[in-house]
């Protein structure tokens, strides 16, 4: 495996449901992110993890918990979501800082019913 | 003033024909703008990046211009073909601590 891998490539999920996100990063870099993209709308930034602490949380709704165990690994726990989230979830990873060549997974596509 | 504002929505090109997408910023204090690029089922990945110091930046048949008085950038795709068909996104940083700000993608047709 190269680059950043994402699981599922594909989820649907009630509201009432808890499920996870996973991302793995073999590119050996220090910074990881969760991104949400939605249809004609810019990419939103959700958080930033760095050495595994976490360095920004962009106002993201309690209901999306991120963990970073590792500089490797990065999840996204999902729990009672909204329909409104459902979106192309986006795992990335940079050597560096914020603005460094950002590496991207293929994502996950959420559907909440 | 953070944002990054990104045009057309969707182009249509013929092939061979010349891709031209368009971004406008207002905080001058950004000095970093990449391109992205995203096929369907993929991430974005770079294509291209140019830093205020220079007005323009080629790579292949990809090019930005910086117009830093008018806080404009675009990508021209010359000799644009089929394999180009992609969604392509704008970006500003004021430097490597701070993040990306995005625009809201353009979708790129070429026609064969």
């Amino acid at each position: 495996e190269t680059g950043v891998t994402q699981t599922p490539r594909h989820l649907v999920m009630g509201m009432t449901n808890k499920k996870s996100l996973k991302c793995e990063q073999h590119l050996g870099h220090n910074a990881m992110y969760w991104y949400k993209q939605s249809a004609k709308k810019p990419l939103e930034l959700m958080f930033v993890y760095n050495f595994k602490e976490q360095t920004e949380n962009n106002s993201v709704p309690s209901r999306f918990s991120p963990e970073c165990p590792n500089s490797s690994h990065l999840f996204l726990h999902l729990h009672t979501l909204q329909p409104e989230d459902s979106a192309l979830y986006l795992c990335a990873s940079s050597q560096g800082d914020l603005g460094a060549e950002a590496f991207f997974g293929q994502g996950t596509r959420l559907t909440v019913v | 003033q953070q944002q990054v504002k990104q045009s057309p929505q969707s182009l249509i090109v013929q092939k061979g024909g010349i891709s031209i997408i368009n971004c406008a910023y207002e905080n001058t204090a950004f000095d970093y703008f990449p391109w992205y690029q995203q096929f369907p089922g993929k991430g974005p990945a770079l294509l291209i990046a140019i830093r205020p110091d220079v007005s323009e930046k080629k790579e292949g048949r990809f090019t930005i211009s910086f117009n830093k008085s008018a806080k404009q950038f675009s990508l021209h795709i010359m000799d644009s073909q089929p394999g180009d068909s992609a969604t392509y996104f704008c970006a500003a940083s004021m430097g490597s601590n701070y993040q990306l700000i995005w625009g809201a993608g353009t979708k790129l047709i070429i026609k064969p």
